[in-house]
């Protein structure tokens, strides 16, 4: 199999504060692991690429002060939202790629994504 | 930059009957095209893929065609079912990143 999780399945926080949400690949490694951000009625937009013990690729346009990925395992990484702010409310979803998971090799399996409300 | 898009942002289709939904992408490196059923408020789900060497893939209900000459894709859903209901996003990918098209939302009507 290839499961991947992800938690907190939705979060409400207060402007100004972070919050992290962690994504877990279950059954396999992840020897890479993606964020991605959709915002209602509209589609996936990549905000980053994470390689277990190194640095994350960010996408233009995303502020990779505010959005700290860490994968330090291959098998969690996470994703902190510094300092939210409402128009960072949205729905974040992850995906991992990596070694025993089946399919194609670099095929990405999806996390059940995470709601994340900013008042 | 490579962007993928679908031509029909919804679509109706009565129990019973097939759906086509369609997919432009402008890549043309692209190798490997994945169709997605998005349910409210959960991850995507893959549904299937197909590589750029190949023009048909057939699975359980659902069909996939790929026309390179034109970069078109098409998710074909045979006798629809109200499950079918959800927003279905092609995507499309060259190494390990995959870019996502606009999403079609699919409506069964009983």
């Amino acid at each position: 199999g290839a499961v991947v999780s992800q938690h907190p399945s939705w979060v409400i926080c207060k402007s100004g504060t972070s919050v992290k949400i962690e994504c877990r690949s279950l059954d396999f490694q992840a020897t890479t692991m993606f964020w991605y951000r959709q915002f209602p009625k509209q589609s996936l937009m990549l905000m980053a690429t994470s390689n277990e013990g190194s640095k994350a690729t960010y996408e233009q346009g995303v502020e990779k002060d505010k959005f700290l990925i860490n994968h330090a395992s291959l098998t969690l990484s996470t994703l902190t939202v510094t300092s939210a702010h409402p128009e960072d409310s949205s729905f974040y979803i992850c995906s991992a790629a990596g070694q025993g998971a089946q399919g194609y090799p670099n095929e990405q399996f999806f996390g059940p994504g995470t709601r994340l409300t900013v008042l | 930059g490579e962007s993928v898009g679908l031509h029909l942002p919804t679509l109706s289709v009565q129990e019973g009957d097939n759906s086509i939904i369609n997919c432009a992408y402008s890549n043309s490196a692209s190798d490997y095209f994945i169709w997605y059923k998005q349910e409210s408020g959960k991850g995507p789900q893959f549904i299937i893929d197909i590589r750029s060497n190949m023009d048909k893939r057939q699975g359980q209900r659902v069909t996939v065609l790929l026309n390179k000459t034109v970069k078109h894709l098409s998710l074909q859903i045979a006798a629809t079912q109200p499950g079918d209901s959800a927003v279905y996003f092609c995507a499309s990918g060259g190494n390990e990143k995959l870019t996502f098209g606009t999403g079609t939302r699919l409506t069964i009507i009983p």
